[in-house]
Formats: structure tokens, sequence, C-alpha cells
């Protein structure tokens, strides 16, 4: 998880409360990712970005929208939380020590919505 | 459109006994190809990947998976378990630096003393 700070990493909710996920990195990648982590679907994509205020849509973006204002922070809002939004949020970030092609993730937040 | 498969959501051995967690892909560029590993309360950490080259590529603990590109697989394999090994496995595949990872739906990976 080095580089990589996610928050909260705990966070249980209601329904039909706005929740903003925090990713932050300290290595000045391009690119990152948004990613929900439900059994047996392993990991979807819900949105990524490749810049500052460029971001795109991934499988399951329904429900959820992004922000980027500076290289280092990606933000995920869920406007208005659902129960079907209970997952657990991993966001990665495209590149490693030596920058290579891989996805180095953070350790992951947990988001109950009852 | 890529997609992974993973025959077999979840997978015993005994300790000491071989490990073969199963992938399939579909991309309709060469593929990069990835092992990732995450254990309980975890994210998911790197086990080894393949870009190009060598076909057999070894990986971190003890892991290697061969690329076949005849078969579009790429099997992860061990050849002898530990305890420590238990935890889930999950393949991915990524066009060639496009935008995407692609995850299959995971291995979990059970070892018996």
């Amino acid at each position: 998880d080095a580089g990589i700070t996610q928050s909260p990493r705990h966070k249980v909710t209601e329904t039909g409360t706005p929740v903003t996920l925090r990713c932050h990195q300290t290595e000045n990648h391009r690119y990152m990712y948004w990613y929900r982590q439900d059994p047996g679907h392993g990991l979807r994509l819900i949105h990524y970005s490749y810049g500052v205020k460029d971001t795109d849509k991934g499988e399951v973006s329904d429900g959820y929208s992004v922000s980027r204002s500076k290289t280092e922070d990606f933000l995920l809002t869920l406007e208005s939380a659902t129960s079907s939004q209970t997952s657990v949020y991993f966001c990665a970030i495209r590149g490693d020590l030596s920058g290579a092609n891989v996805l180095t993730f953070g350790a992951g937040s947990r988001l109950t919505v009852l | 459109a890529q997609s992974v498969t993973q025959l077999g959501s979840h997978v015993s051995v005994s300790e000491g006994a071989l490990v073969l967690l199963r992938c399939n892909y579909s991309s309709s560029v060469p593929p990069y190809l990835f092992w990732y590993v995450q254990y309980p309360n975890q994210g998911l950490q790197l086990l080894l990947k393949y870009t190009t080259g060598a076909t057999l590529v070894k990986g971190i603990n003890g892991f290697e998976a061969e690329f076949k590109k005849s078969e579009t697989s790429f099997h992860l394999t061990k050849p002898s378990a530990h305890m420590s090994d238990a935890a889930e496995y999950f393949c991915a595949v990524n066009d060639n630096y496009g935008q995407n990872f692609v995850f299959g739906p995971g291995t979990r990976l059970s070892v018996l003393p």
C-alpha cells in the first residue's frame, strides 16, 4: 500500500445520505482507478482518471461520481447511497516503483449502507 | 472487449501439495496478464505479471504462471503449498497499456494441514 491512502477505512451510513471516499497518492501517477469488490464478482471498475479533471466511466458507474482536482487526490462520491452500494472500495494507481504497467492498490474502504 | 474467467471459486489443497489455479482470458490484442493475491482484510498485492517475452514468469512466494496463447490461459502454480498461501487470488488482463484492467471473479485457496 506504499504511497496510497484511502479514507475512511470503514464507514456505516444510512440509505439516501451522500458519501465521499478519498484516495490520496504520493507517487505522482497519472492514472487512478476506483473499483468495488463484491463476492463472486471480483473487482469491477467504477471510474478512472487519466489526469487532473480527466475522468471516464467504468462498467458499474451508475450512482457514482468522481472528481480529480489535483494529481494526488481522486474522490469517489455516492450522491445518495443505496444498500446495493454496500461493498469494499479499492483505489488503485497505475504504476509501481519501477513505473511498470501494473495496478498498485490501496488498503480498501469498507462501506455499509443500512 | 476483454474478459477473465477463473475455474473454481474455491480450491482446497493439503500443505505440501501442488497448487494450480486456473485463469482463461479473452482479448482482441496481445494481452498483459497479472495475478494478484489478497489476504484477509487487506488490499491486493501483485504476485506476478506477463508482458512480453518469456512465457513462464516467476513471482513472489514461489509462485509462477505460464502464458499459453493457443489456450488463452495463464494458470498459476506453486509446487508445494504452505499454510501462509491461504488467500484469495485474482487473475487480471490489460490490453497492452489500455485504460482498463479487467479482473476475474477470484479463487479462494484453502490450505489444509
